[in-house]
């Protein structure tokens, strides 16, 4: 139980294009989402709070508008890294609460951004 | 503000040694989460364990076991009987309810 998933795994695109990354929580549902974006070597870095059915709360520093987040259900939330750079390359991690599991988060398998 | 501080950056262990990995938070908060994660190269993050604030009882699961410890704000894990399948980056984590995470401790056990 408790599975996340996320696609694509790996992407490469140019500078300039829209990237969109999907989680969802297979067994599970997740009324609260979290995109974490990681650098070699380095911890996770929360970007924000994806809430089923509302606004997005990013974490300070985070572009509202370059890195779009919807949460239309229960299951499933998307990032869209918009006009992607070549500073946006990174792994983006999602994780998804479980409501009854004690604020457990399950985290997705990450999708290696890489944009040329 | 909280934080979570993995002061050990890197372990390199003989399969078969134990290993354990410290953790120290901080929280003003009397009611949060501690977890800790494994990151093996794959890049996916593996839950391991879940400890409530109230709960302060040690844990073992097969060679993992935890203790921790509210007076010192630690909560460290030990790996027993370490093998190469360990190789991985743990992350402790602090959630109250969003995960605040220590900067990871690289462990490699050699065969």
């Amino acid at each position: 139980g408790a599975v996340v998933s996320q696609h694509p795994s790996w992407v490469i695109c140019k500078s300039g294009t829209s990237v969109k990354i999907e989680c969802r929580s297979l067994d599970f549902q997740a009324t609260t989402m979290f995109w974490y974006r990681q650098f070699p070597k380095q911890s996770l870095m929360l970007m924000a709070t994806s809430n089923e059915g509302s606004k997005a709360t990013y974490e300070q520093g985070v572009e509202k508008d370059k890195f779009l987040i919807n949460h239309a259900s229960l299951t499933l939330s998307t990032l869209t890294v918009t006009s992607a750079h070549p500073e946006d390359s990174s792994f983006y991690i999602c994780s998804a609460r479980d409501l009854w599991g004690g604020d457990t988060q399950y985290f997705g398998p990450g999708t290696r951004l890489t944009v040329l | 503000a909280q934080k979570v501080t993995q002061a050990q950056t890197e372990i390199s262990v003989v399969e078969k040694e134990d290993v354990t990995l410290d953790c120290v938070y901080e929280t003003r908060d009397t009611t949060y989460y501690l977890f800790w994660y494994k990151q093996p190269p794959s890049g996916e993050l593996v839950f391991l364990i879940r400890r409530n604030s109230f709960d302060e009882q040690n844990e073992i699961s097969g060679r993992y076991s935890w203790n921790f410890q509210k007076s010192t704000s630690s909560f460290n894990f030990t790996i027993t009987a370490s093998q190469v399948v360990d190789s991985a980056v743990y992350f402790c984590a602090l959630s109250l309810p969003k995960l605040s995470f220590g900067a990871g401790t690289t462990v490699t056990v050699r065969a």
